[in-house]
């Protein structure tokens, strides 16, 4: 089974409004850390935002925001004023705690922002 | 400026040579990571070392090695035994268990003719 599971292979958002990329996982492990990473075409991963499994508040990193529902095992990232900037692949991954520290990446969702 | 450099962007090779991809970080992180991705698709494990003179495989490691002799470098070998290794290649680092992002380099994306 897949640890990590994103269902929009693709997205559009108009500029300045709000949208969700959906996010579910899947684990065993009571420790665990959720990321999301953002991809533009150049390649590079940059690092979003993170959610530890034990915090009991939602993360938040400026305009990005990790809506976090521990019992239906999803980490949904939302991304609040969308800009043309964030037209990229954006990736979920998991850290599972007991298993050495290593990450299971989603396929990824391509975003594109529509001015 | 702190970060992880990888060397060349872009790299060819005829196939059945051997290939070393090169990873180099500043950031005194004791982990250091090498995944894979194919196109349209997420990344996945190879290697990954915890500390110096020790590593594991990953999810991928079959045509793949590694060293670690120093705890900047991590250089990644892609053998003839790999069957297509045409894809783009990342390594990333993590700090210590107070640490949980991992920081990623700019990838190489290695081509096989």
């Amino acid at each position: 089974a897949q640890k990590i599971t994103q269902t929009q292979p693709g997205m559009f958002v108009q500029e300045k409004e709000a949208v969700t990329l959906d996010c579910t996982y899947d684990t065993s492990d009571p420790s665990y850390g959720l990321f999301w990473y953002k991809q533009p075409s150049s390649g590079e991963m940059i690092f979003l935002i993170y959610q530890g499994s034990y915090d009991q508040q939602n993360a938040t990193e400026g305009r990005y925001s990790l809506n976090f529902q521990k019992a239906r095992k999803s980490a949904n990232l939302v991304i609040s004023a969308s800009q043309l900037g964030d037209s990229a692949m954006y990736f979920c991954a998991m850290r599972e705690d007991t298993n050495a520290g290593k990450s299971t990446f989603g396929d990824g969702t391509t975003l594109t922002v529509k001015p | 400026d702190g970060g992880i450099t990888q060397s060349p962007k872009y790299l060819f090779r005829k196939e059945g040579q051997n290939v070393t991809l090169s990873c180099e970080q500043n950031l005194n992180h004791d982990a250091m990571y090498w995944y894979r991705q194919d196109p349209g698709q997420g990344l996945r494990l190879i290697y990954y070392s915890q500390i110096v003179n020790d590593f594991q495989k990953g999810d991928i490691a079959e045509g793949y090695s590694v060293s670690r002799e120093k705890k900047e470098s991590f250089p990644l070998t892609v053998t003839s035994a790999q069957k297509n290794p045409t894809a783009f290649y990342l390594c990333a680092s993590k700090g210590g268990q107070f640490y949980n992002e991992q920081f990623f380099g700019p990838g190489t994306r290695l081509t096989v003719l």
